[in-house]
């Protein structure tokens, strides 16, 4: 099976920070990855998928980046509703594992 | 609206068996891929269960392998989760999803059912 590892577990931010969350493959996936944004007591929604494209609907200050084992989300500029958590997930093979996830807590 | 709606949780003693559904509506169910997700309390996402649009590809994860069947009904645009032998590591929120047709990510997620086992 292919692991995800998520870096870091928790992360502290304040509103206007750039942040970044990587997500390492256990082997190569090309860019079959997708983030998603949880908050408590809800479903995921995804926020970018093929590594770098930004999902309809979902601010410009969310990006990625990556291929191969390599990958970050990146939000430019904290607001307070993405204080959040957030999941790296592959599709390159099945089972199509998740990151354990980072949770991105206010400063 | 694309909604994905579950239902079927709820309270069950270890060794039991439950079924969850997921009703679909708002797009042409039988043309996409299903999953189910779960997360245990206070976990992370795990994938659990993956058919095809027209239920000719299966796959499960290793944790429900031989004991939860996944299933659907196109004609009543409803998806299921039959799960067997049940213990308390499977108590979690039990998320359905719908495949994106044209690229790698779930798009849409329902609210979610819990299931808890008692042992």
């Amino acid at each position: 099976d292919i692991q995800l590892t998520q870096s870091p577990s928790f992360l502290s931010a304040s509103v206007g920070d750039r942040v970044t969350i990587s997500c390492r493959a256990s082997q190569g996936i090309s860019s079959y990855l997708a983030w998603y944004q949880q908050k408590p007591g809800k479903a995921p929604n995804v926020l970018i998928y093929g590594a770098t494209t930004l999902q309809s609907g979902v601010p410009s200050r969310f990006s990625g980046s990556g291929s191969g084992t390599e990958f970050t989300l990146t939000i430019s500029s904290l607001q307070p509703e993405d204080f959040a958590t957030y999941y790296c997930q592959q599709f390159s093979r099945f089972p199509r594992t998740f990151g354990q996830g980072t949770k991105l807590e206010i400063k | 609206e694309v909604q994905l709606v579950e239902s079927g949780g709820g309270l069950v003693q270890a060794g039991g068996s439950l079924r969850l559904s997921c009703a679909a509506s708002g797009f042409t169910f039988s043309t996409h891929s299903m999953e189910w997700v779960r997360q245990a309390p206070g976990k992370g996402l795990e994938w659990i269960s993956h058919i095809s649009s027209s239920s000719n590809t299966i796959y499960y994860a290793d944790s429900v392998k031989g004991r939860f069947t996944i299933s659907r009904d196109n004609a009543k645009n409803s998806l299921y989760l039959q799960m067997n032998s049940l213990t308390d590591e499977d108590t979690a929120v039990y998320y359905c999803a719908r495949d994106n047709m044209f690229d790698w990510l779930f798009d849409n997620w329902g609210q979610g059912t819990l299931v808890s086992v008692s042992s």
